[in-house]
């Protein structure tokens, strides 16, 4: 266990739709990282936050947003839901925004119908 | 940006036998971390380490920042030791602290 908790584990929406995930960084930790996996992209980077600040972009679409909140936990929002937003999400965190290891979530798997 | 490449893309072992995975970087790392993605897809943590040797267990590490390299050796593989091993880098330098992951090692290993 990484200590990083992702609800829900599992989701299954149709395309249109909106879902919001969300992610508990490890206890102490200040930075929270969005990534994407998909089986024709791999493992991607989406954004970061450092402590409650947006940090770093990657190759997160405009439908997608996110944001950390004051308790530090933080949600990522898909709207407007396509068949090939379907994927693996995972939330890491670590204790600073420099080069320290990141810890990752459990994910939530996405499926869009 | 930083490219990582890893290699083999698959190996099938029998249980017992012993494995090196290579993980190749592009440009200088200062962070350097290998994963295995278990079969229900989550990311385990096996080594954070831009550079040197660690060993935990039956799973050692040994990362070469001057060659741009990193190897994972498994020993004495076991069943439990299939899925995916990614190895993932944090380039020097800027202000964007993201993992760049390369495409994975698929392992089986068959009893």
């Amino acid at each position: 266990d990484s200590g990083v908790t992702q609800t829900p584990k599992h989701l299954i929406t149709a395309t249109g739709q909106r879902v919001t995930l969300r992610c508990s960084p490890r206890s102490g930790d200040l930075s929270v990282y969005w990534y994407q996996q998909s089986l024709d992209q791999g493992l991607q980077f989406l954004i970061q936050y450092y402590n409650g600040e947006e940090r770093a972009k990657g190759n997160i679409l405009e439908r997608f947003s996110a944001q950390q909140f004051p308790d530090l936990h933080s949600e990522l929002n898909l709207s407007s839901l396509e068949l090939g937003d379907s994927a693996l999400y995972f939330c890491a965190s670590s204790v600073g925004q420099g080069y320290y290891e990141q810890y990752f979530g459990p994910g939530t798997r996405l499926t869009v119908t | 940006g930083i490219q990582v490449e890893q290699s083999p893309p698959d190996l099938i072992l029998q249980e017992g036998a012993n494995s090196t995975l290579r993980c190749n970087f592009s440009d200088s790392v200062n962070n350097l971390q290998w994963f295995h993605q278990n079969p229900w897809g989550q990311l385990i943590n096996l080594f954070y380490i831009p550079s040197g040797t660690k060993q935990n267990g039956r799973l050692s590490a040994t990362t070469v920042a001057t060659e741009r390299y990193s190897l994972l050796y498994i020993s004495s593989s076991q069943t439990t030791d299939s899925g995916v091993y990614f190895c993932a880098a944090l380039n020097s330098g800027g202000s964007n602290y993201k993992l760049t992951f390369g495409k994975g090692t698929l392992l089986t290993v068959n009893p």
